[in-house]
């Protein structure tokens, strides 16, 4: 268990409905990251967050949005939901950018299925 | 823009055997970290082994070593006296020092298929 957790762990959905991720990082960690995981893209960064605000952007969909709040649990919104936002969405956290590794440790997940 | 390529989709091993896995990385930046992880088919992202860019010896945990050829942008991880529970995608990683963002770039990973 990394202390990373994300819920729910599996969502079905239709196209073009919205939905929400939620993932709690470990005890002190600053830092959230957003990655996605899906057969054709591989793993993908699509955001970062440091104590509430955005550090960094990545191959993130217009239609995507996040946000981390004071109590440092975040969130990513997916909208307009097509058929390829079909994948396994993970987050990760670290403890703080100024660390010498500032090692990620990854959530379980959420398996996103878009019917 | 850096990029990770691992060129083996998949990999075999025969149990207590040695197995190599290949990683390649293409960047103009002299100082960063390299990263292997592995995936077992709970999906869970376990992280295996950490290599920074500026120390020349290589990474070693307990049954994981890693050989890290900074010039040729390489980064092989092997994997001794491999168990049934080694089984799983492995992904290799790499992360800028520069700041401003700590991303991961994943190469697209390796799966390994650990026989009995």
């Amino acid at each position: 268990d990394s202390g990373v957790t994300q819920t729910p762990k599996h969502l079905i959905t239709a196209t073009g409905q919205r939905v929400t991720l939620r993932c709690s990082p470990r005890s002190g960690d600053l830092s959230v990251y957003w990655y996605q995981q899906s057969l054709d893209q591989g793993l993908q960064f699509l955001i970062q967050y440091y104590n509430g605000e955005e550090r960094a952007k990545g191959n993130i969909l217009e239609r995507f949005s996040a946000q981390q709040f004071p109590d440092l649990h975040s969130e990513l919104n997916l909208s307009s939901l097509e058929l390829g936002d079909s994948a396994l969405y993970f987050c990760a956290s670290s403890p703080n950018p100024g660390l010498v590794y500032n090692e990620q440790f990854f959530g379980p997940g959420t398996r996103l299925t878009v019917l | 823009a850096q990029t990770v390529t691992q060129s083996q989709p998949e990999m075999s091993v025969q149990e207590a055997e040695t197995v190599t896995l290949s990683c390649t990385y293409d960047t103009s930046e002299s100082d960063y970290y390299l990263f292997w992880y592995k995936q077992p088919p709970s999906r869970q992202m376990i992280l295996v082994i950490r290599q920074e860019a500026y120390k020349q010896q290589n990474a070693t945990e307990n049954r994981f070593s890693v050989n890290f050829q900074k010039a040729a942008k390489s980064f092989s991880l092997k994997i001794s006296d491999s168990q049934l529970g080694d089984a799983a995608m492995y992904f290799c990683a790499y992360r800028s020092r520069r700041g401003g963002s700590e991303k991961l770039v994943f190469g697209k990973g390796t799966k390994l298929t650990v026989n009995p």
